[in-house]
């Protein structure tokens, strides 16, 4: 079964306007950090913001958002006021554990088209 | 902010031949880090977990005879792709964690286009 689910392969969304990314999850273990990258044609990927799964708030940083639903296991990614730069691959990613060696797993993306 | 070096950026390789590919991270000590494999328009594959001074470990299907990690300080660990074929062609891209648990980041290098004739 997969861990992280990533239902939109592509996304079309007019510059300026919200987007939401959805992304859901899969574990038992109680102690766990959620993960957005993006990936530009380049192929580098950028860390953008991250949730663990004790935090209270939703975390944000600049224009993305993370909607965080602990009991439905989701972690949606907003991106206010979309920008053209803003096309690129999304990954939705998951730590089973909260230590620096637990491994990451990725979801299969979401590829974001902004249009001008 | 903290910064992940990953050469060479682009190789190709006769069949046969072997294939290293480093890992650096230039201004943090990395005890881990991750090594990953894509494949065009697919999602990041964890390929093996490389953990300094002690043998890496390696997710089920991957064989570690063929992808050979060497992790031999805190900063720098390599990926090797022994006698590569074909089908090892593909994006590598290596991920090293920053920060403590509460707010961990994982960076990445800038990948490895490997393609093998």
């Amino acid at each position: 079964a997969q861990k992280i689910t990533q239902t939109q392969p592509g996304m079309f969304v007019q510059e300026k306007e919200a987007v939401t990314l959805d992304c859901t999850y899969d574990t038992s273990d109680p102690s766990y950090g959620l993960f957005w990258y993006k990936q530009p044609s380049s192929g580098e990927m950028i860390f953008l913001i991250y949730q663990g799964s004790y935090d209270q708030q939703n975390a944000t940083e600049g224009r993305y958002s993370l909607n965080f639903q602990k009991a439905r296991k989701s972690a949606n990614l907003v991106i206010s006021a979309s920008q053209l730069g803003d096309s690129a691959m999304y990954f939705c990613a998951m730590r089973e554990g909260l230590n620096r060696d637990d491994k990451i797993i990725f979801g299969k993306g979401t590829r974001l088209h902004i249009l001008p | 902010g903290a910064v992940v070096s990953q050469h060479p950026s682009r190789v190709i390789c006769k069949s046969g031949t072997s294939v290293k590919i480093e890992c650096r991270s230039l201004d943090f000590q990395a005890t881990t880090m991750f090594w990953y494999r894509q494949f065009p328009k697919q999602s990041l594959m964890l390929m093996a977990t490389s953990n300094e001074g002690s043998k890496a470990t390696y997710e089920q299907g991957v064989e570690k005879d063929k992808f050979l990690i060497n992790h031999a300080s805190l900063t720098l660990s390599t990926l090797t792709v022994t006698s590569a074929h074909p089908e090892d062609s593909s994006f590598y891209i290596c991920s090293a964690g920053v920060g403590g648990a509460a707010n961990e980041k994982l960076f990445f290098g800038s990948g490895t286009q490997l393609s093998v004739l």
